[in-house]
């Protein structure tokens, strides 16, 4: 069965700081999605990346970046230099590779970052 | 990318009544996804709509209590029946790209008193 695992639920850093955002998952697929998505305060939920299971390459979007392990079933979300408007709830969510192309989603990591 | 709009964007309503909630995408998508987020809580999956055909309710969601229609490839409604202050959520439109990108409305916020 499909899971993903986002053990932090809430973490707290002081502006500049850097900051990793734990995701592990499950599946028996070999071929799935993995996705990162932001909720601020305001409620909507922002895409933020996809990547598929072929594709292991780290991926780096100005202060964002993503470590991607297959071997050990985890899709970490790094912020550099965090800044106060990064405070948010992240979910981490996967979805398989079956045509049905559900996402299941991580239960949430809320970040605070204080000026 | 896919721009999703919904509405209604929020919602009182009364215990018994029914609120449709409409969900528009600015192209062609493959899927289109139905979404509860429950207060302080993750995302769970109501049901996947389908073009032209009757959608794929998950567990714990029936069609009676939530239908859906999906007349185009643009267009989909969710309808909450018979609501229950438990029905208080917010409600997400979902929309799936050929290129495995799932983008998200700006959500229905209800309230049922």
């Amino acid at each position: 069965a499909q899971k993903v695992t986002q053990a932090q639920t809430e973490i707290s850093v002081v502006e500049k700081e850097d900051v990793t955002l734990d995701c592990v998952y499950e599946t028996r697929d070999t071929t799935y999605y993995l996705f990162w998505y932001k909720q601020p305060p305001s409620g909507e939920l922002v895409f933020l990346i996809r990547r598929n299971s072929f594709d292991e390459q780290n991926e780096i979007s100005g202060r964002y970046s993503w470590n991607f392990q297959k071997s050990t079933s985890s899709f970490n979300f790094t912020i550099t230099a965090s800044q106060v408007v990064d405070s948010a709830v992240y979910f981490c969510a996967l979805s398989e590779g079956d045509s049905s192309y559900k996402l299941i989603f991580g239960s949430g990591t809320r970040l605070l970052v204080r000026p | 990318s896919a721009v999703i709009s919904q509405k209604p964007s929020r919602d009182i309503c009364q215990r018994g009544t029914s609120l449709t909630i409409q969900c528009q995408v600015d192209s062609q998508v493959t899927m289109m996804f139905w979404y509860r987020q429950q207060p302080g809580q993750s995302l769970t999956l109501i049901a996947t709509a389908n073009q032209g055909s009757e959608a794929t309710y998950e567990s714990g969601f029936v069609i009676d209590k939530f239908p859906i229609s999906r007349p185009n490839l643009t267009f989909s409604t969710l309808t909450v029946s018979n609501m229950s202050p438990e029905d208080s959520s917010i409600y997400l439109c979902s929309a799936r790209t050929g290129s495995h990108e799932q983008f998200f409305g700006p959500g229905t916020r209800l309230t049922v008193l």
